[in-house]
């Protein structure tokens, strides 16, 4: 039980260009699900919270215009990365929080974005 | 502000030994604790979590809780060399799943 898809595993695009990634509970309701953003050889940072049916909340420091949430079913969350730049380049991780359970969250397999 | 805080590593433990990882958190009003298990280019994985004082054992592992002194530990029994991985604490403060994260601890096992 507890399992995370995301979607693409891994995606190339032209600076300027938008990406779409997908992230869905399979086997669970998910009120709530993050955000994660990772450079090499870094922690995990936590880019934004989304709950199904409202705006998300983003972390201080990320642009809100710049990574589009949308959390519109309690199993499907989106991160648009919309005119990506190189330095957008990183490992997006989602995770997603099952309810009736003791807080803890499920990952899914993370989308590793290269902008050229 | 409410932190978690972890010996970044790396820790070396020979194979079959025990690994020892610490965890120390600052909110006293944080009510779940977690370990997770991130190997290089991947996705965090869950190993167990905790909320009552004392231990928690599954399997190999075990989760040690003190609220009194604000830490949480891991022991890892036997360890393999595929236990080699970071090793991710987060605390929960018991409300909408957010985690405060910390930056983890480098666990090499050594055959």
């Amino acid at each position: 039980g507890a399992v995370v898809s995301q979607h693409p595993s891994w995606v190339i695009c032209k600076s300027g260009t938008s990406v779409k990634i997908e992230c869905r509970s399979l086997d669970f309701q998910a009120t709530t699900m993050f955000w994660y953003r990772q450079f090499p050889k870094q922690s995990l940072m936590l880019m934004a919270t989304s709950n199904e049916g409202s705006k998300a909340t983003y972390e201080q420091g990320v642009e809100k215009d710049k990574f589009l949430i949308n959390h519109a079913s309690l199993t499907l969350s989106t991160l648009t990365v919309t005119s990506a730049h190189p330095e957008d380049s990183s490992f997006y991780i989602c995770s997603a929080g099952d309810r009736g359970t003791s807080g803890e969250q499920y990952f899914g397999p993370g989308t590793r974005l290269t902008v050229t | 502000q409410k932190e978690v805080e972890q010996n970044s590593g790396p820790l070396s433990v020979p194979e079959g030994a025990i690994a020892s990882l610490n965890c120390t958190y600052s909110d006293r009003g944080s009510q779940s604790f977690f370990w997770y298990r991130q190997y290089s280019g991947k996705s965090p994985e869950l190993i167990m979590f905790i909320y009552s004082n004392g231990d928690k054992e599954d399997g190999r592992f075990t989760a040690q809780l003190n609220k009194a002194s604000q830490y949480v530990s891991l022991l890892i029994r036997d360890s393999q060399p595929s236990d080699s991985a970071t090793y991710l604490c987060a605390v929960n403060l018991g409300s909408n799943y957010q985690l405060i994260w910390g930056a983890g601890t480098k666990l090499i096992i050594k055959p």
